[in-house]
C-alpha cells in the first residue's frame, strides 16, 4: 500500500539554524513527492515536489531530494527564518495522480 | 484572483443529522479534491474530480459519505446520519488538471458533530 510518515513534532529551532525534517513513504510503483506547508492562519500550500528518483525540488531555500533507494524525501533548509514557523506536510501520489497520501504534519517553531 | 472557497466555515450539527459542506474551485480548474483533517492526523484522502467524474470512490470513509460537481465547477460533499467521529476539518483543493498541477486549497469547514 501507500503511506508517507514523517517525523512528528514539534520542532524547534533558533534563527539561522539548520533544519531538516524526516519523511519517508510506502509507495507501490513510482509516485511523484511532494512537501506542503500551512503557515499560521493560511490554507496548505505547495512548497516543493520531485517526479522521480534523484530529482532535487527547491523552493523558498527548502530542498529535497527523492531518495528510491532509502524510501526517503527529507526537507532542508541550511538557515531557517522566523517566518519558516509553520507545519510542514510530506505527500505522495502514486503514478497515475487518482489519490494523494499526506503525513501528519511536523510543526516548525523558530525563534530569534 | 479568487482562490478556491468552501463554505460553511464553522458547522454544529446533531449526531444523525445530514450535512452538505460546498466547494468552490478556482476558475478553470478541471480537478477538484477532497480531504479530511482530523485533531493531530494528517489529511485524509477522500476522492477527486476530473471535470464531473469521480474515478475512484475508495476514500470515501464510509457508504453515509457522497460527493457530486456540477457544470465542472462547484461541489458538495455529503454526510448522512453524521457521527462524532465524522468531526474534523474538511479541505477542498483544486487544480489545473489532474496531475503534477499545484493543489490550491481552500480554508476549509470545520464540522463539530455533538
Amino acid at each position: 500500500g501507500n503511506s508517507v510518515t514523517q517525523m512528528e513534532g514539534p520542532v524547534t529551532l533558533s534563527e539561522e539554524a539548520f533544519l531538516t525534517i524526516n519523511c519517508t513513504y510506502t509507495a507501490t510503483g513510482y509516485p511523484s513527492l511532494f512537501w506542503y506547508v500551512q503557515y499560521p492562519g493560511e490554507g496548505l500550500q505547495l512548497l516543493l515536489k520531485a517526479t522521480k528518483a534523484d530529482d532535487k525540488g527547491s523552493n523558498k531555500g527548502f530542498e529535497a531530494t527523492y531518495r528510491k533507494e532509502t524510501t526517503s524525501f527529507h526537507l532542508e533548509k541550511g538557515s531557517v527564518q522566523v517566518s519558516d514557523s509553520a507545519v510542514y506536510f510530506c505527500a505522495l501520489s502514486p503514478y497515475n495522480f487518482n489519490k494523494f497520501y499526506f503525513g501528519s504534519g511536523t510543526k516548525l517553531n523558530v525563534k530569534p | 484572483g479568487a482562490g478556491v472557497s468552501q463554505s460553511p466555515s464553522n458547522k454544529v450539527t446533531e449526531k444523525g443529522k445530514d450535512v452538505e459542506l460546498r466547494c468552490d474551485p478556482i476558475s478553470g480548474h478541471t480537478a477538484l479534491y477532497w480531504y479530511r483533517q482530523s485533531l493531530g492526523q494528517g489529511l485524509e484522502f477522500l476522492i477527486y474530480f476530473q471535470g464531473n467524474s469521480a474515478p475512484d470512490k475508495s476514500g470515501l470513509p464510509s457508504d453515509r459519505f457522497s460527493a457530486e460537481r456540477t457544470g465542472g465547477s462547484v461541489s458538495t460533499l455529503t454526510i448522512q446520519r453524521t457521527q462524532q467521529e465524522d468531526s474534523a476539518v474538511y479541505l477542498c483543493a483544486s487544480s489545473l488538471s489532474q496531475g503534477l498541477y499545484e493543489q490550491y486549497f481552500g480554508p476549509g469547514t470545520r464540522l463539530t458533530v455533538t
